[in-house]
């Protein structure tokens, strides 16, 4: 019973460069948050994706970055022309639909570093 | 504008004794609460959680207590023993519409060392 996958677990780009995340939630999951953790902080919502549908991005700066979660295939998160400020550990988060309870079980994130 | 706010950066306990860590909220619109613990290069994982309608949530050494006038939780760990020091996090929700719950607002995170 795997539980939420991200990759890569580790991302070193440069400034300028594209950065690519992703996210396979737990089967059985069709919702997915993604969340930001910078330096010496507790983690920040970004966005919130159920199956090819952006349910909440009030998270979400408003250039560079954008999300995705396809029919088929893994959330992605994109950060077009990253900057050193972007390097923080990204987190993403499954539930399962409906149900009074919002258990969010997350992966063990990627580490995205800007040189 | 931090609405949940862990007050105790870090708190150290000696084995076998209680732990207890705070969590205050100014959203009166959460209505579901929960705990994470995260140790470093991992992501949280999920411990407990109190729904608004409830006072105490309980489940083996841990306890959850939620004072909703005053905007108040705590986690309650007893005894608390070495492999519970990690980062907890204090993480409320609320409904995004319909019967599914949106976005975790986290807490800054309490460091707890707990002494063999």
């Amino acid at each position: 019973n795997a539980g939420v996958m991200q990759n890569p677990r580790h991302l070193v780009r440069r400034r300028g460069q594209e950065a690519r995340l992703r996210c396979s939630p737990m089967k059985g999951h069709s919702h997915v948050y993604w969340y930001r953790q910078l330096p010496e902080e507790g983690l920040k919502f970004m966005v919130y994706l159920q199956k090819e549908n952006i349910i909440d991005e009030s998270g979400m700066p408003k250039e560079r970055f954008s999300a995705e979660f396809p029919k088929e295939g893994p959330s992605i998160l994109r950060i077009q022309q990253v900057v050193r400020g972007d390097s923080a550990a990204y987190f993403c988060a499954s539930s399962a639909p409906g149900g009074a309870k919002n258990i969010q079980y997350f992966g063990a994130g990627t580490r995205l570093s800007v040189l | 504008d931090q609405q949940v706010k862990q007050n105790s950066p870090s708190l150290s306990v000696q084995e076998g004794r209680i732990s207890i860590l705070n969590c205050d909220y100014t959203n009166s619109m959460f209505d579901y609460f929960l705990w994470y613990k995260k140790y470093p290069a991992e992501g949280p994982t999920f411990l407990i959680s109190i729904s608004s309608i409830k006072d105490k949530n309980e489940d083996g050494r841990f306890t959850v207590f939620l004072n909703k006038s005053a905007k108040h939780l705590s986690l309650h760990i007893v005894p608390s023993q070495p492999g519970d020091s990690a980062v907890y996090f204090c993480a409320p929700s609320t409904r995004a519409g319909g019967t599914s719950y949106g976005k975790l607002t986290f807490g800054q995170g309490t460091i707890l060392t707990v002494h063999p």
